[in-house]
């Protein structure tokens, strides 16, 4: 089993719709998530961190923990073409040791 | 700050040959990171640094990859002898304390082995 597990998508969504992206993890001890957001040909970006259960919001971006199920989520409302990218999921399994999931791709359409 | 500068940003070398990749980190930063990203595996932990020693290098594939990180300022991943299968996107990355945990890559290094 992989420690950080995505969907690799596409995920096609309209614009103005809200996009949901979803990630688990295996290691029950990890206490910090993150959700990148790579652009093609470019390098990754953190948009969200969220350390406990519940939901953070940040502008149009919401990160979902469940702790208890080993999940991850973010949810981009009002999506916009812009927003086309490779989403990675991030667990922090050890001291600063930062494991990636392998992305799910979102297609933003006009 | 300039960022994470790595270099070089594209290299395409024969089977065989040496291939040195270059990383500077943000000034301040404290750890270091490699992570080597294919389209089939994404984005993989090599070797992390902190304070210019190695932590965890439980991620290097083989003994074909060495790391080193000499001072403050700079680290080096080195690839001896290159195979293709090597081809991949190699990122730096650092962090520290007034980073919280947020984790800055480089650019990136493009590598393609014929």
């Amino acid at each position: 089993q992989k420690e950080v597990e995505q969907n690799s998508g596409p995920l096609s969504v309209p614009e103005g719709a809200i996009a949901s992206l979803n990630c688990t993890y295996s290691d029950r001890g990890s206490q910090s998530f993150f959700w990148y957001r790579q652009y093609s040909g470019k390098s990754p970006e953190l948009i969200m961190s969220i350390y406990s259960n519940g939901d953070k919001e940040d502008g149009r971006f919401t990160a979902q923990l469940n702790k208890a199920s080993q999940y991850v989520s973010l949810l981009i409302r009002d999506s916009q073409p812009s927003d086309s990218a490779t989403y990675l999921c991030a667990v922090m399994t050890g001291f600063q040791k930062l494991v990636f999931g392998t992305g799910t791709r979102l297609l933003v359409s006009p | 700050d300039a960022g994470v500068i790595q270099s070089p940003r594209h290299e395409v070398t024969e089977m065989g040959q040496e291939v040195t990749l270059r990383c500077k980190p943000i000034s301040g930063h404290d750890y270091l990171f490699w992570y080597r990203q294919t389209m089939m595996r994404g984005l993989e932990l090599l070797i992390y640094f902190n304070n210019n020693v190695p932590i965890d290098d439980s991620g290097m594939p083989e003994d074909r990859f060495s790391a080193k990180m000499p001072n403050a300022s700079f680290s080096t991943l080195k690839i001896q002898p290159s195979e293709p299968r090597d081809s991949a996107v190699y990122f730096c990355a650092s962090t520290g304390l007034d980073s919280g945990n947020t984790i800055y890559f480089g650019e990136g290094s493009w590598l393609t082995v014929v």
